[in-house]
């Protein structure tokens, strides 16, 4: 019953320092997604996957990269973090493009 | 650019009154319009999708409209409950495999 399931819940990182955001997903989901949400924001999508091996870049894609090496994971990495980054970052998958979202229960990350 | 805006940004009830939240997006070329929940401090959860085709979609309590000429949709929720307390947002699909988000409308209904 684990659906997307995202690793760290939390994490505080120093500026300039880098991490990596995993996301697994136990559905056979091909798409995958990272989105962010900051308050008065709303959610926007950061990195996106259509299928293994496949990247594409989001609204906010500056200052992150992402990998999608195996089908079930998909992976978000800051390399050298800023406070600006201090946000809840939230995954996503689908079946199919624009349907039948699973979300993760998010990660919050703070960089001071 | 697709942009989706939800009025009121907060809405606060006493149980029982049926309440509409409003959702609006400035291209209507859309594949499908979806609504979700979001508890605080959790993710999103999905509660109804309606697909461009559709000009309504009902589960349980809650009923959305779709409008796509107007670019415009409602989430009807009858009869509500402290336990629907929570944020409510739009997205939509415009056919790019992903979806826009609307910044949500945030729900306390009081006992």
């Amino acid at each position: 019953n684990a659906g997307v399931t995202q690793t760290p819940k939390f994490r505080v990182l120093k500026t300039g320092q880098s991490m990596t955001l995993l996301c697994a997903q136990d559905m056979n989901h091909e798409y995958m997604y990272w989105y962010r949400q900051d308050p008065g924001m709303g959610l926007r999508l950061i990195h996106y996957s259509v299928g293994e091996g496949t990247t594409a870049k989001g609204e906010v894609p500056d200052g992150y990269n992402v990998s999608r090496l195996k089908k079930q994971n998909f992976l978000l990495g800051l390399e050298s973090a800023a406070p600006s980054q201090t946000s809840v970052y939230f995954c996503a998958s689908s079946y199919e493009g624009g349907y039948g979202y699973t979300f993760g229960s998010g990660t919050r990350l703070t960089v001071v | 650019k697709q942009e989706v805006t939800q009025i009121p940004a907060a809405l606060s009830v006493p149980e029982g009154e049926n309440l509409v939240l409003n959702c609006s997006f400035t291209d209507s070329a859309i594949y499908n319009l979806q609504w979700f929940r979001q508890d605080p401090g959790k993710g999103l959860t999905s509660l109804l999708l309606i697909q461009s085709s559709q000009r309504e979609q009902t589960s349980g309590r809650l009923n959305a409209s779709l409008d796509k000429s107007s670019g415009r949709s409602t989430l009807y929720i009858a009869a509500s409950q402290p336990g629907d307390s929570a944020t409510y947002l739009c997205a939509v699909n415009s056919g790019y495999s992903t979806l826009t988000f609307g910044k949500g409308t945030m729900l306390l209904v009081s006992p």
